[in-house]
Formats: C-alpha cells, sequence, structure tokens
C-alpha cells in the first residue's frame, strides 16, 4: 500500500526558513516523480513543484520560484522542500503526491506564516 | 500553460446522477486530465485518468459508480447513484511542459 506522510509544518514567521518532508512507502521511490501542492485556507489546489524520479531535474511555480527548493534523497524514500523568505500568501496546507497526474496524495502539513 | 475550467458548485438528489465538466483551455483537447475528491477537512483523492479518446483508468478501491468521458475539449466525470459520502470539492488536474495546473474546483452538494 502507498503511503506519503508529511511532516515539518510550523509557524513560522516572515522572512523565516521551513523544511518539509514525505516520508514513501509501498512502492519504487525512485521510479516515480513526486510533486509538492498547497491548498491556502478555503482555496483551492496549486501546484508547487515537482522532481524526476533520479531527482535531476526540478520544476517549480512561478509564485514560489528562487525561494522554494525541492530535492529528494531516494536512499531514505523521502522527498523535501526547503522554503525560504516565506510570506502570508505561502500559508497552506502542502501536500506531497505521487506521479503525475498524481495517483497518491499524503495527509498534508499545514504552514502558518504570521508574525 | 493550459488553463482547466469547472464550474464553482453542482447540486444533484441523493440516488441520482451528476455530471461534473472540466474545459481544456484552446490548443489543448487531446490532454488527459485526473479528477480528484476532496472531501471536507481531508486530503484529496486521486479518482481516474480521462484520455481524450474518452477512456478512463480509475485508482484502486473507487467505486463503480464513478466513471470518465470526454467529448472535445471537455472531459467529464460522472457520478451514478449519488451517496452522501460523496458530497466533497472535485478537482481535475493537467499537466504541460512539466507544469500541472489544477482546476479552480467543483463543490458538490448531495441534496
Amino acid at each position: 500500500e502507498v503511503q506519503l506522510l508529511e511532516s515539518g509544518g510550523d509557524l513560522v514567521q516572515p522572512g523565516g526558513s521551513l523544511r518539509l518532508s514525505c516520508a514513501a512507502s509501498g512502492f519504487t521511490f525512485s521510479s516515480y516523480a513526486m510533486s509538492w501542492v498547497r491548498q491556502a485556507p478555503g482555496k483551492g489546489l496549486e501546484w508547487v513543484s515537482h522532481i524526476s524520479g533520479s531527482g535531476s531535474y526540478t520544476y517549480y511555480a512561478d509564485s514560489i520560484k528562487a525561494r522554494f527548493t525541492i530535492s529528494r534523497d531516494n536512499s531514505k524514500n523521502t522527498l523535501y522542500l526547503q522554503m525560504n523568505s516565506l510570506r502570508d500568501e505561502d500559508t497552506a496546507v502542502y501536500y506531497c503526491a505521487k506521479d503525475r497526474p498524481a495517483t497518491h496524495w499524503g495527509q498534508g502539513t499545514l504552514v502558518t506564516v504570521s508574525s | 500553460q493550459p488553463v482547466l475550467t469547472q464550474s464553482s458548485s453542482a447540486s444533484a438528489s441523493l440516488g441520482s446522477s451528476v455530471k461534473l465538466t472540466c474545459t481544456l483551455s484552446s490548443g489543448r483537447v487531446s490532454y488527459i486530465i485526473a479528477w480528484h475528491q476532496q472531501e471536507s477537512g481531508k486530503a484529496p483523492r486521486y479518482l481516474m485518468k480521462v484520455e481524450g479518446s474518452g477512456s478512463y483508468n480509475k485508482g484502486s478501491g473507487v467505486p463503480d459508480r464513478f466513471s470518465g468521458s470526454s467529448s472535445g475539449a471537455d472531459r467529464y466525470l460522472t457520478i451514478s447513484n449519488l451517496q452522501s459520502e460523496d458530497e466533497a470539492d472535485y478537482y481535475c488536474e493537467t499537466w504541460d511542459s512539466n507544469i500541472a495546473v489544477f482546476g479552480g474546483g467543483t463543490q458538490l452538494t448531495v441534496l
């Protein structure tokens, strides 16, 4: 059974940093592209970033480009999202998702950016 | 990049059928889309992929009541024999040039 478990969400001040993790199990992690998708309170789904199975290729939404970095450690079956220079508008539940389009979703982790 | 258009809301009676629509922007009528269901306060759940041909491929455990179809730039999700647990937000997703795009979502109310 595919399982994706996000962690790392927290309350952080504007301008701060946070690193999210997504622990994957139940499939051959290195064979699949992985994505981060976020959902602001009361809003729809917004794609943030994705990374190829090998980790060689990364892609970002314009709204977070140059502030966020996606990475993965295939030896640990873990996906990461390093978030820097956080803004109020980055407040959201962040989901990791397997494959493109997403065929499995994690339960999400809440990031709140507020002073 | 493509745009996916969904109606913001829909409603149907318990036991009836409803057909939700996701419309691809111009020039992308062949694109595959995915449908996701999100119940209130929960994570999204993958339902199926729908191709331009109208064929669809459901995720594991998705009830037979859910089906997909296609016509031109429109991709459909049909839910038959509506149940109370089908009340949720439904999102479509597609990909283009390594960028994912989501529709704005349809809030389905079961009356």
